[in-house]
């Protein structure tokens, strides 16, 4: 079965360091992975996602994420955090080869950023 | 563009009533999908559209029913709502890609439904 798995919770960092917020999923094939954010009594919002080509892949607000193949992973990360970055945020699969619409979503990260 | 819209944002139900949820969008996506969130469990895929008079089902339909009449509007109709329904529901729309690849999910603001 196809999943997806966020492992932590909550990730606390302070302002200015760096985060990362990690993500694996099992999914046959090469899949199309996305990251999206989530702020308090809002819709999701689009970060970036991996199609093919570079394994890093540069995103909204200064946010990267790294695919790695061999581990199935593709974590989210960001050279110094903000205050603002504090939000929910989830990493979502979508298997290329099945033909369907179908994502599958993780259970989601809560990031805290203290200033 | 207003984006992709919701109504209503709250509703409370009695265990039994039914009602429908209402999505539109107004950027003439070809593909929309129903989530509902629950916590700890993410977003969970309910039902999804390809194009106007098609639809699927996701990962948990049971107790929902979509239809997609039109390029805009996908609404979502609870036939006989259960505690179990409880939850915030996202409806979500993406364009078709024009090459090979994927394109992504414009979500709505969410409607936070609870049955009593």
């Amino acid at each position: 079965a196809q999943s997806v798995a966020q492992p932590e919770d909550q990730v606390n960092v302070a302002e200015g360091n760096p985060l990362t917020v990690k993500c694996t999923y099992s999914v046959s094939g090469n899949p199309y992975l996305f990251w999206y954010v989530q702020y308090p009594n809002r819709g999701l919002q689009f970060l970036l996602k991996y199609i093919t080509g570079d394994n890093l892949v540069k995103g909204s607000y200064g946010f990267e994420a790294e695919f790695n193949k061999s581990q199935t992973s593709f974590h989210l990360k960001k050279p110094s955090a903000l205050v603002s970055d504090s939000a929910l945020y989830f990493c979502a699969v979508r298997d290329r080869g099945s033909g369907t619409y179908k994502y599958i979503f993780g259970t989601g990260t809560r990031l805290k950023v203290l200033a | 563009n207003a984006g992709v819209t919701q109504t209503p944002k709250f509703q409370v139900l009695k265990t039994g009533q039914s009602m429908t949820l209402q999505c539109a969008q107004d950027m003439n996506h070809e593909y929309m999908s129903w989530y509902r969130q629950d916590p700890g469990m993410g977003l969970r895929l309910i039902h999804y559209s390809v194009g106007a008079g098609i639809t699927d089902q996701g990962e948990v339909p049971n107790g929902y029913n979509v239809s997609r009449s039109t390029t805009e509007d996908f609404p979502l109709r609870l036939l006989s709502a259960a505690p179990s329904q409880t939850s915030v529901y996202f409806c979500a729309s993406s364009p078709r890609p024009q090459l090979a690849g994927v394109r992504e999910q414009y979500f709505g603001p969410g409607t936070r439904l609870t049955v009593t």
